[in-house]
């Protein structure tokens, strides 16, 4: 079946660092959507991505569609303390669009 | 308030146990599911309804029977509860449409003893 993976695990970086995470998937995607669940909260809804080589931004998050629509990522520049938690990748494949396969997510820590 | 909500928030119990989880939703959307969040924080599809029809069955012990009496609600019992169903289970509801974002509920955390 399909696998979402993502990179890496986990994270710690001082406030003001760049943060990167890495989506990868099995299967060509029809879409991926981006979620953050804070410490003890639920997955929260950020930005989705469907065509090819897209690129969107909301304010210090950059996210990125791969051209070939199997690969994706998050971009924090200068993280801020409120920037903590899990962010998920999630994706719908070519062949299953009602079913959302979320990624292994990546666990980021912010210190000052 | 618009939301997804769960109850109860905890839940523990010993195993053997049968147990429910009631989800209700007052977005207006179509599709529901249930998604388990493991110590590791994967989050695992387990299902989907689709207007009260089941349209993702992933493989998930036959002890989990969701019921959905209507559009608006999810409920899931499970029967029989093991050590191995701890975990943090949560439902969110769309609109079917492939580019439609999830709404979660705020989560049960079950522990099973």
């Amino acid at each position: 079946g399909q696998q979402v993976m993502q990179i890496p695990q986990y994270q710690h970086v001082q406030e003001g660092e760049d943060f990167t995470t890495y989506c990868n998937s099995s299967t060509t995607l029809s879409n991926i959507q981006w979620y953050k669940q804070r410490p003890g909260g639920h997955p929260v809804f950020l930005i989705q991505l469907v065509k090819s080589g897209e690129v969107k931004k909301q304010k210090r998050l950059t996210f990125q569609f791969g051209e070939a629509k199997k690969n994706s990522s998050l971009h924090i520049t200068a993280t801020q303390t409120t920037d903590v938690g899990t962010y998920f990748c999630a994706g719908r494949d070519t062949g299953t669009a009602s079913k959302l396969t979320f990624g292994t997510g990546t666990r980021l820590q912010v210190t000052l | 308030d618009t939301a997804v909500s769960q109850t109860p928030k905890y839940l523990v119990t010993q195993m053997g146990n049968d147990k429910s989880i009631k989800c209700e939703q007052n977005l207006g959307h179509d599709t529901m599911y249930w998604y388990k969040q493991d110590s590791k924080k994967f989050l695992k599809i387990m299902f989907s309804y689709n207007n009260k029809e089941l349209i993702i069955n992933e493989t998930v012990p036959n002890r989990f029977s969701p019921k959905s009496p209507d559009k608006a609600h999810l409920n899931l019992h499970i029967n029989s509860l093991e050590l191995g169903d701890s975990a943090v289970y949560f439902c969110a509801s769309s609109q079917l449409q492939y580019n439609s974002p999830l709404h979660f509920g705020n989560g049960t955390r079950l522990t099973v003893t």
